[in-house]
């Protein structure tokens, strides 16, 4: 299995701000690599796709970037709306393999 | 529309048989692979095993294989994620979630999802 590992787990920001997430898996997987972020009770929405495609009606504060075997999402500038849990997702091979997550939120 | 709806939350007791529903709409059933993910209470997403509709091909993971049972039946546009005898540490919210290409080249395997289905196991 391709192992995924997420850093931060936790990260405490201010609207306005810029973050930035990672993950690292455990052998190339070649650009196929999902972002997605989760509110509590409900399911996790897809925001990035190929490492760094836009899903259809997501913001343009999001991006994605990476290569190989390390990814970054990238939010430019945090909304009220935004603080949430973020997961990577490899799709390189089954079985496919989330990160452990980080959660978003409001310093 | 594409739609996935699940089947309602269910409490059961250790030992016992349990099979919860995901209803597609809005698409040719048989044309997108469904999948199962897990989350456990306050725990992090994991992905149990797929479903090709078409012809009821799966995939597992390692680590569900042979304790969960992924089925479907395309005359009525369902896929089915079934226990035999449940354990404790089932109690989880399970999502099921639909592939999808963007851009006419670009799969994501997990674009669509269902609502989630509740299941609490406990004695």
């Amino acid at each position: 299995d391709i192992q995924m590992t997420q850093s931060p787990s936790s990260l405490s920001a201010s609207v306005g701000d810029r973050v930035t997430i990672t993950c690292r898996a455990s052998q190339a997987i070649s650009y196929s690599l999902a972002w997605y972020h989760q509110k509590p009770g409900k399911a996790p929405k897809v925001l990035l796709y190929a490492a760094s495609r836009l899903e259809s009606g997501v913001p343009s504060r999001f991006s994605g970037s990476g290569s190989g075997t390390d990814y970054t999402l990238t939010i430019s500038s945090l909304q009220p709306e935004d603080f949430a849990t973020y997961f990577c997702q490899q799709y390189y091979s089954t079985p496919y393999t989330f990160g452990q997550g980080t959660k978003l939120e409001i310093k | 529309e594409v739609q996935l709806v699940q089947s309602g939350a269910e409490v059961k007791k250790p030992g016992k048989s349990l099979r919860i529903s995901c209803k597609g709409s809005g698409y040719n059933f048989t044309s997108y692979w469904i999948n199962w993910v897990r989350q456990m209470p306050g725990q992090g997403l994991e992905w149990m095993g797929r479903i090709d509709p078409s012809d009821s091909y799966t995939n597992y993971s390692p680590s569900f294989q042979g304790h969960v049972t992924i089925s479907a039946d395309k005359s009525i546009s369902a896929a089915f994620l079934q226990w035999s005898s449940l354990e404790a540490s089932d109690t989880a919210m399970y999502f099921c979630a639909r592939g999808d290409y963007a851009s006419g080249r670009y799969y994501i395997p997990l674009r669509s999802w269902g609502q989630g289905t509740l299941v609490t196991v406990s004695s």
